[in-house]
């Protein structure tokens, strides 16, 4: 199984800022099928990008994902208060593995 | 427009059984792979298992392995999930979302066990 950490576990951040999230998987994703969803309170996740640094419909492009083989990050270029959530990285090369999940809150 | 409708939150007993439905629309099941997920406070996310079109059959995982049962009604476009053997640490929201990315989620449903 490949296991997926993530990092920081909480990233304090102020609004207009950049936000870098880190996801490194215990073995090489050898297809690219990473992506990166986002969660808020009381809702399903929502995904974000996939296949390392495609942007789903409809996500505004200051987000962004990149990496190759083990590590990899999404990118907020510029948070907007919307922004502040809980965010995952997952890989659907070998089934399904979920991070831990990184929470970006306002500092 | 896709949208997952799940059925409604469930109260069971350890050792009890529970089936979930998530009906489908805007495309139909033979378009899409249906896969499920859970939400625990203490384990995060977790895959169950899903359509492997590459496969052409169902995948569940390891841990899940002979208490689930995933099954897809092509007919009225609705997938189950049913889970076996409830414990109180299969206490959580599942989910079932379209396709292996994960592209689109049900609402979730809240499975609680206790005695």
């Amino acid at each position: 199984e490949i296991v997926l950490t993530q990092s920081p576990g909480t990233l304090s951040l102020s609004p207009g800022e950049r936000a870098t999230l880190s996801c490194r998987a215990s073995q090489t994703i050898r297809r690219n099928f990473l992506a990166w969803s986002q969660q808020k309170p009381g809702q399903p996740p929502r995904l974000l990008i996939y296949a390392i640094s495609s942007r789903a419909t409809g996500i505004p492009d200051r987000f962004s994902g990149s990496g190759s083989g083990t590590d990899f990050t999404l990118t907020i270029s510029r948070l907007e208060p919307e922004d502040f959530a809980v965010y995952y990285c997952h890989q659907y090369d070998t089934s399904v593995t979920f991070g831990g999940g990184t929470k970006v809150e306002v500092k | 427009q896709v949208q997952l409708a799940q059925s409604g939150s469930e109260v069971k007993k350890p050792g009890a059984s529970v089936k979930i439905s998530c009906k489908l629309s805007g495309y139909t099941l033979t378009d899409l792979s249906i896969l499920w997920v859970r939400q625990t406070p203490g384990n995060g996310l977790e895959w169950m298992g899903g359509f492997a079109p590459e496969r052409d059959e169902t995948i569940y995982a390891q841990k899940f392995r002979g208490r689930v049962t995933m099954t897809e009604d092509t007919s009225t476009d609705i997938a189950y999930m049913e889970l076996s053997g409830l414990r109180s640490d299969d206490t959580a929201v599942y989910y079932c979302v379209a396709e292996w990315e994960l592209l689109y989620w049900g609402q979730g449903t809240l499975v609680s066990v206790s005695s």
